[in-house]
């Protein structure tokens, strides 16, 4: 079945505490990004990569940090989070012939 | 950049009646608005999607439409049934593979 798979789905940290939201895509698709979902803004993207080694900043980039190792992986890393990046993630695969993209499950995330 | 504006930010419809949901965008080189459904607790779905060389695609009940010249787009169920309750969201495709997103409208069927 093609899947777009996060973990985890909630997180519970303190400021500081570095963590990673792993991100991974069966449907052999190049683009992969982040979203971070807040209440009256809908969906903004934090981060987005072209291909593997090629990353690059969305609009909300500031905090976090991402690899792209394999073509299938693409994990979310924050060093040291803060209360307000307290929010829901979205991981998104996008199929490149018809710009489809294609949604994980979310990770909500809560900083204290 | 591209900006997407999505409105209503709420809109409560009965149960059979007709709902629209209206984006504009910025960016003229845009070429892809999907439409995406989120139900609580869930992830977006893709619902229905238009490419900038067409200006209205239907899918059942659902359909879209675009108009290139003023940079708007719409969405519109008809027979609204409650498992149409959900948060939508418009998008736009602008540099690559970019999508940005409205900023949501939840929309609420009454029986």
């Amino acid at each position: 079945e093609a899947q777009v798979t996060q973990n985890p789905r909630y997180l519970i940290t303190v400021t500081g505490k570095k963590l990673t939201v792993t991100c991974s895509q069966n449907m052999n698709h190049e683009y992969m990004s982040w979203y971070r979902q807040d209440p009256g803004l809908g969906l903004r993207q934090i981060y987005y990569s072209m291909n593997v080694e090629v990353t690059d900043k969305g609009d909300v980039p500031e905090g976090y940090k991402v690899s792209r190792k394999e073509k299938r992986n693409f994990p979310l890393i924050l060093e040291s989070p803060s209360p307000n990046q307290t929010s829901l993630y979205f991981c998104a695969s996008t199929r490149v012939r018809d710009s489809q993209a294609f949604f994980g499950q979310g990770t909500r995330l809560t900083v204290v | 950049g591209e900006n997407v504006e999505q409105h209503p930010s709420t809109l409560s419809v009965q149960e059979g009646d007709s709902a629209v949901i209206k984006c504009t965008y910025s960016d003229s080189a845009s070429n892809y608005f999907p439409w995406y459904k989120q139900e609580l607790g869930k992830r977006p779905q893709l619902i229905i999607d238009i490419r900038s060389n067409v200006g209205e695609k239907k899918d059942q009940r659902i359909a879209v439409t675009l108009n290139k010249t003023a940079k708007h787009f719409s969405l519109h169920i008809t027979e609204t049934q409650p498992e149409d309750s959900a948060v939508y969201f418009c998008a736009a495709k602008g540099g690559a593979q970019k999508l940005v997103f409205g900023q949501g409208t939840r929309l609420t069927i009454n029986p």
